[in-house]
């Protein structure tokens, strides 16, 4: 299709491992953000990548995260060594964004549990 | 400590009701949005404000953006179960082009 598409939709690993997730954007979309959702609550920002620029970090938790975005389209989020309170539906979204936030488009989100 | 925080939490009403959600702030946001998300998706963009006292309609829909644009409301007419969801506002920081959001309204519309 041709959403916001993320992978995989759901992840349990065991405490102390390190997980991936994946996201690909809408294509020509130069925005991408990703967010963290806890217990169905509000959005956590995490990361803010816009074209070439260098992302917005100020939202990741610890340095155990770390994203990134290879030729303005795919992005990883990795955390490594992962603890429980990391469990959460980590959700992507791109934006056209032409100088404003405008609409975020998102994906339907990886849902990560630590055992 | 949330940017953005919504009132209520937790709403459930009969089929018919009128309902007012809060979204308020200390901070200052150039543009507001509102996003409804429902189980297993992501939320998805109802409307936005960008004018301070600014009242847009969608339907049975009216959101407003203070005047001072640190605030904004969402109010329901004639509530249907359809309306049955998450209600999320989002806030951009003047400078700033990320999206933050609100603690988040679980709607729920009882026929």
């Amino acid at each position: 299709g041709a959403g916001v598409s993320q992978s995989p939709s759901n992840k349990v690993t065991e405490k102390g491992k390190d997980v991936e997730l994946r996201c690909d954007p809408i294509s020509g979309h130069t925005a991408l953000y990703w967010y963290r959702q806890s217990l169905g609550q509000g959005l956590e920002f995490l990361i803010y990548f816009q074209g070439n620029s260098a992302p917005d970090k100020s939202g990741l938790p610890s340095d155990r995260f770390s994203a990134e975005r290879t030729g303005g389209s795919v992005s990883t989020l990795t955390i490594q060594r992962t603890q429980q309170e990391d469990s959460a539906v980590y959700l992507c979204a791109s934006s056209l964004n032409s100088g404003a936030a405008g609409e975020l488009f998102f994906g339907e989100g990886s849902r990560l549990t630590v055992l | 400590t949330q940017l953005l925080e919504q009132s209520p939490q937790f709403l459930s009403i009969q089929e018919g009701e009128n309902l007012t959600v809060y979204c308020n702030s200390s901070s200052v946001f150039s543009s507001l949005q509102w996003y409804r998300q429902e189980p297993g998706e992501g939320p998805v963009l109802l409307v936005t404000v960008v004018t301070g006292g600014e009242v847009k309609k969608l339907k049975r829909l009216t959101f407003q953006f203070g005047d001072a644009r640190k605030d904004s409301s969402l109010h329901i007419t004639a509530a249907q179960p359809g309306d049955t969801g998450l209600y999320l506002c989002a806030g951009e920081r003047y400078g700033a082009n990320n999206l933050f959001f609100g603690t988040g309204t679980r709607l729920t519309v009882i026929p």
